[in-house]
């Protein structure tokens, strides 16, 4: 049971480059959700989906975009990379809203 | 703004004690509390969930539910080592278009000392 898989597990990227960080899950939730998180900073959402098709802002969307096609894939889209978006990068799913969140293993991200 | 606090610690406890990890909350209909481990380097861990008033216990974990007073408790029986983490306290709240959306503490760093 792969549960929340996220790739790549590491990144260096240039300033004013693009990637996307993939992430899947086989546990059929709608649920789906993008985190990042900074020493001291805790866990701060960046966007999350309720379902294939419908995605929202969370408290920190600047510079980051996101769609969902399919129930099982919601990558994250990072445009024009800056030094503030170095961090490590967490996808995360739940049955539904409020319910308990499973993790991947994470992205560390830095933008030099 | 709805809000979970803990203390970031450390919290330095010796082998074999009784590690007792807190989490106060803000929105006095919250339903839903979790307690994840968080190992350095690595992505949160699920342990425990409650969901009503008292304690539920799994295997050396205890959480504690205390819904009048706003706060939630992980207690860590026969501490050992490997259980040197950051925990975090995440609670279901309801916000402005009262949708459902899991409320995050800071942690609690855990040192468990040989």
């Amino acid at each position: 049971n792969a549960g929340v898989t996220q790739t790549p597990k590491f990144r260096i990227l240039k300033i004013g480059q693009s990637m996307t960080l993939q992430c899947t899950q086989d546990m059929n939730h709608n649920y789906m959700y993008w985190y990042r998180q900074d020493p001291g900073m805790g866990l701060k959402l960046i966007y999350y989906s309720v379902g294939a098709g419908i995605t929202d802002k969370g408290e920190v969307p600047n510079g980051y975009n996101v769609s969902r096609s399919t129930t099982e894939d919601f990558p994250l889209r990072l445009e024009l990379a800056a030094p503030s978006q170095t961090s490590v990068y967490f996808c995360a799913s739940s049955y539904s809203s409020g319910f308990e969140a499973f993790f991947g293993q994470g992205t560390r991200l830095t933008v030099v | 703004q709805k809000e979970v606090e803990q203390n970031s610690g450390p919290l330095s406890v010796p082998e074999g004690a009784i590690a007792s990890l807190n989490c106060t909350y803000s929105d006095r209909v919250s339903q839903s509390f979790f307690w994840y481990r968080q190992y350095s380097g690595k992505s949160p861990e699920l342990i425990m969930s409650i969901y009503s008033n008292g304690d539920k216990e799994d295997g050396r974990f205890t959480a504690q539910l205390n819904k009048a007073s706003q706060y939630v408790s992980l207690l860590i029986r026969d501490s050992q080592p490997s259980d040197s983490a950051t925990y975090l306290c995440a609670v279901n709240s309801f916000n402005a278009g009262n949708n459902r959306k899991l409320i995050w503490g800071l942690g609690t760093s855990l040192a468990v000392n040989p």
